[in-house]
């Protein structure tokens, strides 16, 4: 079946500077990415999706880089603020509607 | 905004007790899901539910089951709790097909003691 893997359990970044974290998946036939944001005690909130036909994508402070050569997901965030702290999870489509999730990557925003 | 769910936040339950976990979904969404989540684990899927009546297991099924006898109505059910049913519960909804993503609740974070 498919499985999702993240890079680095933890990431320490300074404020300010920026961060990536990564995900490698396993299934070729993955057609859709997306990267989730957990706060603390909260659910995942999305944050930015990716379709097989892109290989980046922007959003506000965020971009995906998409590599299906290496099966190769990244998140980007530019210019890291505390507020940014929390599990981030990579999913991608597997079989039918469903999603496979990463097992989470922490930033920590070090002041 | 998709507004999903959950009816508790906390729930502390004693073993052996039956566990009704509700999540309610307001986008008229096809697909629910439950999904448990543990330290170094991640989402791990329990049941999902393509439409009304329908159920199918996910990846741990066992000691629970589901209900979904409305489209908007999501029901995890553990039938005999345990403490290693101790976890982060997290319903999700979406629209069918691929290409759309979950929308989460907050979660219930569930004790059996």
């Amino acid at each position: 079946g498919e499985s999702v893997g993240l890079h680095l359990p933890t990431l320490s970044v300074q404020e300010g500077d920026n961060s990536i974290i990564n995900c490698a998946y396993s299934n070729s036939a993955s057609d859709y990415f997306i990267w989730y944001k957990q706060e603390s005690g909260k659910g995942p909130q999305f944050i930015i999706d990716i379709r097989s036909n892109m290989d980046k994508r922007q959003g506000q402070r965020v971009t995906v880089l998409l590599n299906k050569t290496v099966k190769h997901l990244s998140l980007q965030i530019a210019a890291t603020q505390p507020g940014d702290s929390a599990v981030y999870f990579c999913a991608v489509t597997g079989g039918g509607n469903k999603l496979t999730f990463g097992t989470g990557t922490q930033l920590k925003v070090e002041l | 905004d998709v507004k999903v769910t959950q009816s508790s936040r906390y729930l502390v339950k004693r073993t052996g007790e039956k566990v009704f976990l509700e999540c309610v979904q307001d986008m008229d969404h096809e697909n629910m899901f439950w999904y448990r989540q543990d330290p170094g684990l991640g989402l791990r899927l329990i049941y999902f539910s393509y439409d009304v009546k329908m159920k199918e297991k996910g990846d741990i099924p066992e000691g629970y089951s589901v209900s979904r006898e409305k489209k908007e109505r999501f029901s995890l059910i553990l039938e005999s709790a345990s403490t290693n049913q101790t976890s982060m519960y997290l319903c999700a909804s979406s629209e069918p097909g691929q290409g759309y993503g979950y929308t989460f609740g907050s979660g219930t974070r569930l004790t059996v003691v």
